[in-house]
């Protein structure tokens, strides 16, 4: 069956401090990775989209890359707006739906 | 541009109701999918509609069942509710299944 695994559950960071999340997915015939950003309360608000190995999206204090086997999201000199649960989602051929990993939730203390 | 948008925002009914929620895509998107959330969870899959028919089924029972409107949006119906349905139910558009989801800010249901 495939997976989709993110770590760390929770991560607890000072503001300016620099992390990465990762997500790791075990499934054939990946069509695309996905970055979300959720709020307490709120629906995902899209980040990012990889298709392939190597590739690499960047947006303010993001930056997400892949491999064959995983993505991470790094987060550069954090603040505490940065603040929320960021949620990894796989799409593979033949199929439509996306399927989440549980999330990381991320606390940027000032 | 008005994004996806879902009503109501919040939700209780009694164990063994049914309940109604609706979404409407964002401008330009034609196909329609239904997540649920619970708590400390990641979304999953309900449905997908796609040209007024369900397209793609997730593991979920026939009591959650849906429809798809010509001007694209959508309702998710669930019958004789349990208490294990209490969630944030997440509606998700895009344009013909094929690019990047975007989200409402979900209908939270509780079951009491």
């Amino acid at each position: 069956e495939d997976q989709v695994t993110q770590s760390p559950e929770a991560l607890r960071l000072q503001e300016g401090e620099s992390s990465s999340l990762n997500c790791s997915y075990t499934v054939s015939g990946l069509r695309g990775l996905f970055w979300y950003r959720q709020d307490p309360g709120k629906g995902p608000e899209f980040l990012f989209t990889l298709y392939s190995a190597g590739e690499e999206k960047e947006k303010e204090r993001l930056k997400a890359t892949l491999t064959k086997k995983e993505s991470f999201l790094h987060i550069t000199a954090p603040k505490p707006e940065d603040s929320a649960t960021y949620l990894c989602a796989v799409k593979i051929s033949n199929d439509y739906k996306l399927s989440f990993g549980a999330g990381t939730t991320v606390t940027v203390r000032a | 541009d008005a994004g996806v948008t879902q009503s109501p925002t919040h939700l209780i009914k009694t164990r063994g109701q049914q309940v109604t929620l609706r979404c409407s895509p964002k401008s330009g998107h034609d196909t329609v999918s239904w997540y649920q959330q619970a708590l400390g969870q990641g979304p999953q899959f309900i449905f997908q509609y796609y040209e007024e028919e369900e397209r793609q089924r997730g593991n979920f029972p026939d009591r959650f069942s849906g429809h798809q409107f010509p001007n694209y949006s959508s309702e998710l119906n669930v019958n004789a509710l349990l208490l294990g349905d209490s969630a944030l139910y997440l509606c998700a558009s895009s344009f013909r299944g094929n690019t990047e989801a975007f989200f409402g800010q979900g209908t939270r249901l509780t079951v009491v």
